[in-house]
């Protein structure tokens, strides 16, 4: 079955770390941009980062970078999003979804709640 | 950042009815290649978004043909033809061209 799982969400104090995980199954992982979407309580979808087929080019949004980082495991078949230094304004659903923009693939999010 | 604006942000709909968004970029969302990278997602309540459509009016494999996108340059639209009750959820378009793909507000649409 063609699918993304995300995993690694949870709840965690400002200032604190986290990274989500996403397994992909059902198609070939390696020939595809991957990207990290995010949907915050009361707002609209932010995209977070992407991350190129063979992980030689990355992009994170301004207000995860130096922060956030988006790295891939072709050999696994999976995304990875290394959240530090996390502030409340972070809280959200995080998404994993195939392709620089977003296609039709996107998994089922994984809850991620910065709070104290 | 590219601005996506839509409208209307909530939109109440008869059943069998057609209903219509636009969605205006800030500035031109044409890349390079000549293509247009402007899609429209669904998000149903408790699931998660949706491609319906991509590069201005191709419907994804599965979406029903009631849905239809059209538009060039900065103005887009989403039309619904005829409204089902499956239909509920929140639409929002996107662009993919520029660095970082932008969403419009979303637009709520339920059913009168």
């Amino acid at each position: 079955e063609v699918q993304l799982v995300e995993s690694g969400g949870g709840l965690v104090q400002p200032g604190g770390s986290l990274r989500l995980s996403c397994a992909a199954s059902g198609f070939t992982f390696s020939n595809h941009w991957m990207s990290w979407v995010r949907l915050a309580p009361g707002k609209g979808p932010e995209w977070v980062a992407n991350i190129k087929k063979d992980g030689s080019e990355r992009n994170h949004v301004d207000s995860v970078k130096g922060r956030f980082t988006v790295s891939r495991d072709n050999i696994k078949n999976s995304l990875y999003l290394q959240m530090d230094n996390l502030r409340a304004e972070d809280t959200a659903i995080y998404y994993c979804a195939r392709g620089y923009s977003g296609d039709n693939l996107w998994g089922q999010g994984t809850l991620v709640t910065v709070s104290s | 950042d590219v601005v996506m604006t839509q409208s209307p942000l909530s939109l109440p709909v008869t059943l069998g009815q057609p209903a219509s968004i636009s969605c205006r970029s800030s500035q031109s969302i044409v890349s390079g290649d000549g293509n247009t990278y402007l899609n429209w997602f669904q998000q149903r309540p408790g699931q998660s978004p949706r491609r319906l459509i991509y590069k201005i009016s191709d419907r994804d494999s599965g979406v029903p043909d009631r849905f239809s996108g059209s538009g060039s340059g900065t103005d887009f639209t989403l039309k619904i033809s005829r409204v089902e009750a499956e239909d509920v959820g929140v639409y929002y378009c996107l662009q993919g061209t520029h660095w970082p793909p932008t969403f419009g507000q979303g637009t709520k649409v339920e059913i009168k």
